[in-house]
């Protein structure tokens, strides 16, 4: 089953910040929080992934709390072509993947 | 970046016949592969884990006489859904993780449209 829960959507401004939260509260010491995302009709895509510290990539950011019991996915600067459902997973490294029901994120000009 | 293909992307067929899906990764060694379906606005569930050489683990609820997954080589794995139902008509995605610097991600597929008439 999941380990996490997150708001069912959101809309964001077009060039502003999407923030999406997720809640993991019972994630255990080794497992990594992973951000993917799935635009209609297609596989997911990975955006980032992280332990314990901030991550940051060219897609996007991620923090995570000191007790990691909850983390944001930061879209730095939202387009049209953000428009997707984001899933947020915790999961061992080699380990399953078991989504949840995600955010379906709305970008709107 | 690690490229995984499906084939068939769309696929028509008879009730009570089977069908088979390819999954494979391009560019690295996949030592894992992972099944999933997802149905019409809902999410992801995951079928099945299976290692390379090694039989399919399959989730709780799903019949593996009926959703076969062979991993024989490090870059194919198969899923075949024998004798299909309208009902088993979904979106069948498949993903693969690796070693080395393959090992932190799962590599999703494009995904399969199985449509059972």
């Amino acid at each position: 089953d999941a380990k996490t829960t997150q708001p069912t959507s959101m809309d964001c401004a077009e060039g502003r910040a999407a923030n999406l939260p997720c809640n993991h509260s019972t994630i255990s010491g080794n497992e990594y929080v992973y951000w993917y995302r799935q635009i209609h009709s297609q596989g997911p895509q990975y955006i980032i992934h992280g332990l314990k510290n901030n991550e940051t990539n060219e897609m996007a950011s991620l923090i995570i709390t000191e007790d990691r019991k909850s983390s944001t996915l930061i879209l730095p600067h939202a387009t049209l072509r953000d428009t997707a459902v984001y899933y947020c997973i915790v999961s061992n490294t080699g380990n399953q993947f078991y989504f949840g029901t995600g955010t379906s994120l709305t970008v709107i000009p | 970046g690690a490229v995984v293909s499906q084939h068939p992307s769309r696929v028509i067929c008879k009730s009570g016949t089977s069908v088979k899906i390819e999954c494979r990764s391009l560019d690295f060694q996949a030592t894992t592969m992972f099944w999933y379906r997802q149905f019409p606005k809902q999410s992801l569930m995951l079928m099945a884990t299976s290692n390379e050489g090694s039989k399919a683990t399959y989730e709780q609820g799903v019949e593996k006489d009926k959703f076969l997954i062979n991993h024989a080589s490090l870059t194919l794995s198969t899923l075949t859904v024998t004798s299909a139902h309208p009902e088993d008509s979904s979106f069948y995605i498949c993903s693969a993780r690796g070693s080395g610097t393959f090992k932190y991600e799962q590599y999703f597929g494009p995904g399969t449209r199985l449509t059972v008439t």
